[in-house]
Protein backbone atom coordinates (compact mmCIF):
# COMPACT_ATOMS: atom_id res chain seq x y z
CA UNK A 1 0.00 0.00 0.00
CA UNK A 2 0.96 3.65 -0.45
CA UNK A 3 2.24 5.52 2.41
CA UNK A 4 3.31 9.58 2.57
CA UNK A 5 5.87 10.54 5.14
CA UNK A 6 6.23 14.31 5.89
CA UNK A 7 8.81 15.61 8.43
CA UNK A 8 9.36 17.47 11.30
CA UNK A 9 5.97 17.51 12.34
CA UNK A 10 6.51 20.61 14.35
CA UNK A 11 9.15 23.70 14.07
CA UNK A 12 9.47 26.68 15.08
CA UNK A 13 11.87 28.56 13.16
CA UNK A 14 13.13 32.56 13.82
CA UNK A 15 12.20 34.95 11.10
CA UNK A 16 15.02 35.14 8.74
CA UNK A 17 16.38 31.48 8.79
CA UNK A 18 16.10 29.09 6.31
CA UNK A 19 13.61 26.01 6.23
CA UNK A 20 13.54 22.64 4.66
CA UNK A 21 10.60 20.60 4.96
CA UNK A 22 10.41 16.98 2.98
CA UNK A 23 8.09 14.39 1.83
CA UNK A 24 8.10 11.20 0.58
CA UNK A 25 5.92 8.62 -0.63
CA UNK A 26 6.53 4.92 -0.73
CA UNK A 27 4.42 2.71 -2.79
CA UNK A 28 4.03 4.11 -6.31
CA UNK A 29 5.44 5.63 -9.32
CA UNK A 30 5.59 8.50 -10.89
CA UNK A 31 3.01 10.16 -8.99
CA UNK A 32 2.08 14.03 -8.51
CA UNK A 33 3.08 15.68 -5.78
CA UNK A 34 2.03 19.04 -4.31
CA UNK A 35 2.42 21.40 -1.16
CA UNK A 36 -0.47 23.15 0.06
CA UNK A 37 -0.47 25.51 3.22
CA UNK A 38 -3.44 26.12 5.74
CA UNK A 39 -2.99 29.56 7.33
CA UNK A 40 -5.39 30.43 10.43
CA UNK A 41 -8.71 31.51 8.62
CA UNK A 42 -7.35 31.17 5.38
CA UNK A 43 -7.89 27.51 3.97
CA UNK A 44 -5.75 25.38 2.21
CA UNK A 45 -3.67 27.14 -0.70
CA UNK A 46 -1.69 25.49 -2.96
CA UNK A 47 1.80 26.46 -3.41
CA UNK A 48 3.50 24.01 -6.09
CA UNK A 49 2.96 21.35 -8.03
CA UNK A 50 4.87 18.76 -9.46
CA UNK A 51 4.45 16.02 -12.53
CA UNK A 52 7.66 14.70 -12.66
CA UNK A 53 11.55 14.80 -11.85
CA UNK A 54 12.64 18.35 -11.44
CA UNK A 55 9.11 19.74 -12.91
CA UNK A 56 7.52 22.37 -10.31
CA UNK A 57 4.60 24.43 -11.02
CA UNK A 58 4.41 27.20 -8.58
CA UNK A 59 0.88 28.65 -8.03
CA UNK A 60 1.79 31.79 -5.60
CA UNK A 61 4.85 34.34 -6.01
CA UNK A 62 6.54 34.17 -2.02
CA UNK A 63 9.73 33.60 -0.32
CA UNK A 64 9.43 29.59 -1.31
CA UNK A 65 10.81 27.17 -3.32
CA UNK A 66 10.15 23.42 -4.46
CA UNK A 67 12.59 20.66 -5.47
CA UNK A 68 11.96 17.13 -6.73
CA UNK A 69 15.30 15.38 -6.92
CA UNK A 70 14.19 12.35 -6.94
CA UNK A 71 10.61 10.24 -8.08
CA UNK A 72 9.03 9.91 -4.85
CA UNK A 73 10.67 12.96 -3.14
CA UNK A 74 9.39 16.54 -2.67
CA UNK A 75 11.15 19.24 -0.68
CA UNK A 76 9.93 22.66 0.20
CA UNK A 77 12.49 25.55 1.30
CA UNK A 78 12.82 28.91 2.07
CA UNK A 79 16.27 31.32 2.30
CA UNK A 80 14.97 33.44 5.09
CA UNK A 81 11.53 33.18 6.28
CA UNK A 82 8.90 35.48 7.20
CA UNK A 83 6.48 35.56 10.09
CA UNK A 84 3.57 35.26 7.55
CA UNK A 85 5.36 31.89 6.42
CA UNK A 86 3.81 30.58 9.53
CA UNK A 87 1.00 27.77 9.01
CA UNK A 88 0.29 24.42 8.19
CA UNK A 89 2.40 22.89 5.41
CA UNK A 90 0.71 19.78 4.08
CA UNK A 91 2.29 17.64 1.25
CA UNK A 92 -0.04 15.29 -1.09
CA UNK A 93 0.41 12.61 -3.89
CA UNK A 94 -1.95 11.60 -6.43
CA UNK A 95 -1.82 9.49 -9.65
CA UNK A 96 -1.63 10.88 -12.86
CA UNK A 97 -4.77 10.53 -13.80
CA UNK A 98 -6.56 14.39 -13.58
CA UNK A 99 -9.49 13.36 -11.48
CA UNK A 100 -7.71 10.90 -9.05
CA UNK A 101 -8.35 12.35 -5.36
CA UNK A 102 -5.01 13.74 -3.34
CA UNK A 103 -3.79 11.79 -0.50
CA UNK A 104 -1.96 13.86 2.17
CA UNK A 105 0.32 13.32 4.83
CA UNK A 106 -0.03 14.59 8.74
CA UNK A 107 1.67 18.13 7.67
CA UNK A 108 4.22 20.23 9.10
CA UNK A 109 3.19 23.00 12.12
CA UNK A 110 5.56 25.43 11.37
CA UNK A 111 5.51 28.78 13.33
CA UNK A 112 8.11 31.56 12.82
CA UNK A 113 8.92 33.75 16.03
CA UNK B 1 -10.47 33.96 -10.99
CA UNK B 2 -11.85 30.96 -9.67
CA UNK B 3 -13.60 31.14 -6.17
CA UNK B 4 -15.16 28.23 -4.33
CA UNK B 5 -17.40 29.39 -1.07
CA UNK B 6 -18.21 27.12 1.57
CA UNK B 7 -21.37 29.48 2.96
CA UNK B 8 -20.94 28.06 6.62
CA UNK B 9 -17.80 28.44 8.41
CA UNK B 10 -19.63 26.33 11.60
CA UNK B 11 -22.68 23.98 11.69
CA UNK B 12 -23.66 22.57 14.97
CA UNK B 13 -26.59 19.50 14.78
CA UNK B 14 -27.87 17.19 17.30
CA UNK B 15 -27.02 13.71 16.90
CA UNK B 16 -29.40 11.88 14.61
CA UNK B 17 -30.29 14.30 12.36
CA UNK B 18 -28.54 14.73 8.68
CA UNK B 19 -25.85 17.75 7.79
CA UNK B 20 -25.76 19.47 4.65
CA UNK B 21 -23.17 21.38 3.60
CA UNK B 22 -23.05 23.91 0.79
CA UNK B 23 -20.13 24.78 -2.09
CA UNK B 24 -20.58 26.98 -4.34
CA UNK B 25 -18.27 28.17 -7.45
CA UNK B 26 -17.90 30.78 -9.52
CA UNK B 27 -16.43 31.77 -12.82
CA UNK B 28 -15.87 27.90 -14.25
CA UNK B 29 -17.26 24.77 -15.08
CA UNK B 30 -15.28 22.02 -13.66
CA UNK B 31 -15.80 18.43 -14.81
CA UNK B 32 -15.64 16.88 -10.92
CA UNK B 33 -16.00 18.05 -7.44
CA UNK B 34 -14.81 16.04 -4.44
CA UNK B 35 -15.32 16.09 -0.96
CA UNK B 36 -12.78 15.33 1.81
CA UNK B 37 -12.48 15.80 5.80
CA UNK B 38 -10.02 17.17 8.11
CA UNK B 39 -9.73 16.82 11.37
CA UNK B 40 -7.33 18.58 13.83
CA UNK B 41 -4.20 18.39 13.18
CA UNK B 42 -3.81 15.99 10.66
CA UNK B 43 -4.16 16.07 6.80
CA UNK B 44 -7.59 16.16 4.89
CA UNK B 45 -9.01 12.62 3.84
CA UNK B 46 -10.56 12.03 0.57
CA UNK B 47 -14.39 11.31 0.79
CA UNK B 48 -15.90 11.04 -2.50
CA UNK B 49 -15.79 12.33 -6.20
CA UNK B 50 -18.75 13.59 -8.39
CA UNK B 51 -18.50 13.96 -12.13
CA UNK B 52 -20.30 16.39 -13.87
CA UNK B 53 -22.40 13.89 -15.72
CA UNK B 54 -23.37 12.48 -11.84
CA UNK B 55 -26.53 14.14 -10.58
CA UNK B 56 -25.81 12.32 -6.95
CA UNK B 57 -23.24 10.25 -5.32
CA UNK B 58 -23.57 8.20 -2.19
CA UNK B 59 -21.55 5.86 -0.06
CA UNK B 60 -22.45 4.78 3.34
CA UNK B 61 -24.02 7.41 5.15
CA UNK B 62 -22.75 10.09 2.94
CA UNK B 63 -24.28 11.94 -0.29
CA UNK B 64 -23.41 13.96 -2.05
CA UNK B 65 -25.35 15.90 -4.96
CA UNK B 66 -23.95 18.32 -8.30
CA UNK B 67 -25.80 20.96 -9.83
CA UNK B 68 -23.64 22.28 -12.46
CA UNK B 69 -26.74 24.73 -13.09
CA UNK B 70 -26.79 26.32 -10.00
CA UNK B 71 -22.80 25.66 -9.52
CA UNK B 72 -23.36 24.04 -6.65
CA UNK B 73 -22.74 20.84 -4.50
CA UNK B 74 -24.72 19.93 -1.26
CA UNK B 75 -22.97 17.47 0.59
CA UNK B 76 -25.16 15.44 3.22
CA UNK B 77 -24.46 13.38 6.22
CA UNK B 78 -27.42 11.32 7.54
CA UNK B 79 -27.89 9.97 11.15
CA UNK B 80 -25.30 12.38 12.07
CA UNK B 81 -22.47 11.22 15.15
CA UNK B 82 -20.42 12.55 17.42
CA UNK B 83 -17.63 10.96 15.42
CA UNK B 84 -18.63 12.89 12.44
CA UNK B 85 -17.41 16.10 13.90
CA UNK B 86 -14.56 17.38 11.69
CA UNK B 87 -14.03 20.15 8.94
CA UNK B 88 -15.28 19.27 4.90
CA UNK B 89 -13.69 20.69 1.91
CA UNK B 90 -15.03 20.34 -1.28
CA UNK B 91 -12.22 21.44 -4.05
CA UNK B 92 -12.05 21.19 -7.93
CA UNK B 93 -9.72 22.24 -10.71
CA UNK B 94 -9.80 25.37 -12.40
CA UNK B 95 -8.77 23.65 -15.46
CA UNK B 96 -7.76 20.27 -16.91
CA UNK B 97 -4.14 19.61 -15.59
CA UNK B 98 -3.66 21.75 -13.03
CA UNK B 99 -4.08 21.12 -9.32
CA UNK B 100 -6.50 21.34 -7.48
CA UNK B 101 -8.02 23.81 -5.10
CA UNK B 102 -10.29 24.33 -2.00
CA UNK B 103 -12.53 26.08 -0.35
CA UNK B 104 -12.06 27.10 3.44
CA UNK B 105 -14.07 24.50 4.53
CA UNK B 106 -17.48 24.08 6.82
CA UNK B 107 -16.84 22.82 10.48
CA UNK B 108 -19.39 20.51 11.47
CA UNK B 109 -19.98 19.71 15.44
CA UNK B 110 -22.38 16.84 16.19
CA UNK B 111 -23.95 17.21 19.93
CA UNK B 112 -25.10 13.51 21.43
Amino acid sequence: SQTIHQWPATLVQPVGSPLSLECTVEGTSNPNLYWYRQAAGRGLQLLFYSVGIGQISSEVPQNLSASRPQDRQFILSSKKLLLSDSGFYLCAWSIITENSPLHFGNGTRLTVT
Amino acid sequence: SQKIEQNSEALNIQEGKTATLTCNYTNYSPAYLQWYRQDPGRGPVFLLLIRENEKEKRKERLKVTFDTTLKQSLFHITASQPADSATYLCALCQQAGTALIFGKGTTLSVSS
